[in-house]
């Protein structure tokens, strides 16, 4: 079966820097997708992955290892608003997004 | 770019009535549109994949004759809940897939409206 692993909860203080962890199991590999969902909102897309290494973008990385199965979304310098939660999707050989079950993100002051 | 619009944003409605959601793609085209599901603090389940121009997908235990999906168009998809009963209560979400290459962003990235919230008395 296909299955996407990430921590349910995590904690961490504004200003400091938070790596969120997923890893997949799915059949076949056309990229892997980080989304942040705020409470009662929408998922809003903030990367992609499809070939191995780190993406930068602002205060967010992500990393894929495609032969460990491994990705992580790092935030810096954490801020009040990025509490919420991650979801970390893999769209698989039918171009179908696997979702995992999100990792909520606690800030504390 | 890629904005996802949907409507209404919230519903409240009696039970045995019939809701519809519309899902649009504001400055884009999306040949695929998806429509999920999401109860609190769950997790996002896929309902239902929406092709322009010819019948939905639906995921095994979705009801087609209840969830009735019609994307008519390049921008427009909709969602109609039929004799909707308080288990259908839940937080509706589209997602349109942007399948043209785009500065700065991957394609096949899905994009998402800002979510229906559907409350059944």
């Amino acid at each position: 079966g296909q299955n996407i692993d990430q921590p349910t909860e995590m904690t961490a203080t504004e200003g400091a820097i938070v790596q969120i962890n997923c890893t997949y199991q799915t059949s076949g590999f056309n990229g892997l997708f980080w989304y942040q969902q705020h409470a009662g909102e929408a998922p809003t897309f903030l990367s992609y992955n499809v070939l191995d290494g780190l993406e930068e973008k602002g205060r967010f990385s992500s990393f894929l290892s495609r032969s460990k199965g491994y990705s992580y979304l790092l935030l810096k310098e954490l801020q009040m608003k990025d509490s919420a939660s991650y979801l970390c999707a893999v769209m698989d050989s039918n171009y179908q997004l696997i979702w995992g079950a999100g990792t909520k993100l606690i800030i504390k002051p | 770019g890629a904005v996802v619009s949907q409507h209404p944003s919230r519903v409240i409605c009696k039970s045995g009535t019939s809701v519809k959601i519309e899902c649009r793609s504001l400055d884009f085209q999306a040949t695929t549109m998806f429509w999920y599901r999401q109860f609190p603090k769950k997790s996002l389940m896929l309902m239902a994949t929406s092709n322009e121009g010819s019948k939905a997908t639906y995921e095994q235990g979705v009801e087609k004759d209840k969830f009735l999906i019609n994307h008519a168009s390049l921008t427009l998809s909709t969602l109609t809940v039929t004799s909707a009963h308080p288990e259908d209560s839940s937080f509706y979400i589209c997602s349109a897939r942007d399948s043209a290459p785009r500065r700065g962003g991957p394609t096949d990235t899905q994009y998402f409206g800002p979510g229906t919230r559907l409350t059944v008395l």
